[in-house]
């Protein structure tokens, strides 16, 4: 199937930077989606995208759907403690709506 | 407006039996889709079904692996003669339709003792 790379793996920062993360595939998608998942608990919906080069915020997300259609990236400002999970980007494609999801990025932030 | 429910959250059996994992979409979705997550791993699709139709399995094992969305009632997903390897986190996500966001519930963790 098709295969998304995302990176980094891991990110350790500070209370207040800025993060940023993204996902690759050799693959077209026409959707492009970003959840966060807590320990223990499902993901959560952060971000949808649905058109070539569309750039989306929400709050302090802001996501970007790639003008190849094959990556988007996604930035978090001004991080705080509860911004602590792991970020999976999920590509979908084609009308049988199965996603591909990405292996995560799980982000630490430090007070 | 309830979101998707699984149950149950924890699910322990012995090697051999059968484990059935139950998910009820959002009020409204008729679109059904189980994942599976392998610790410290990303999500991999497993099967779409929309009501009484299995629409894509192709991420589903061949063998001892079921799944069926009911005219009336929840998914279920179904795991007969369960392994040591079925050990995993197994999520529902509903959607409205074809190519809308899919919305996760909170998951089935299933050990295989």
């Amino acid at each position: 199937g098709q295969q998304l790379n995302q990176s980094p793996q891991s990110m350790f920062i500070q209370e207040g930077e800025d993060v940023s993360m993204n996902c690759t595939s050799s693959s077209i998608f026409n959707t492009w989606l970003w959840y966060k998942q807590d320990p223990g608990e499902g993901p959560v919906l952060l971000i949808a995208l649905y058109k070539a080069g569309e750039l989306t915020s929400n709050g302090r997300l802001t996501a970007q759907f790639g003008i190849t259609r094959k990556d988007s990236f996604l930035n978090i400002s001004a991080s705080i403690p509860s911004d602590v999970g792991i970020y999976f980007c999920a590509g979908q494609q084609g009308s049988n709506n199965d996603m591909r999801f990405g292996a995560g990025t799980r982000l630490t932030v430090k007070p | 407006n309830a979101g998707v429910m699984q149950n149950p959250r924890h699910l322990v059996r012995r090697r051999g039996q059968e484990a059935r994992l139950r998910c009820s979409p959002m009020k409204g979705h008729s679109h059904v889709y189980w994942y599976r997550q392998l610790p410290e791993e990303g999500l991999k699709f497993m099967v779409y079904l929309q009501k009484e139709n299995i629409i894509d399995e192709s991420g589903m094992p061949k063998e001892r692996f079921s799944a069926e969305f009911p005219k009336e009632g929840p998914s279920i997903l179904r795991i007969q003669q369960v392994v040591r390897g079925d050990s995993a986190a197994y999520f529902c996500a509903s959607s409205p339709g074809t190519g809308e966001e899919q919305y996760f519930g909170p998951g089935t963790r299933l050990t295989v003792t």
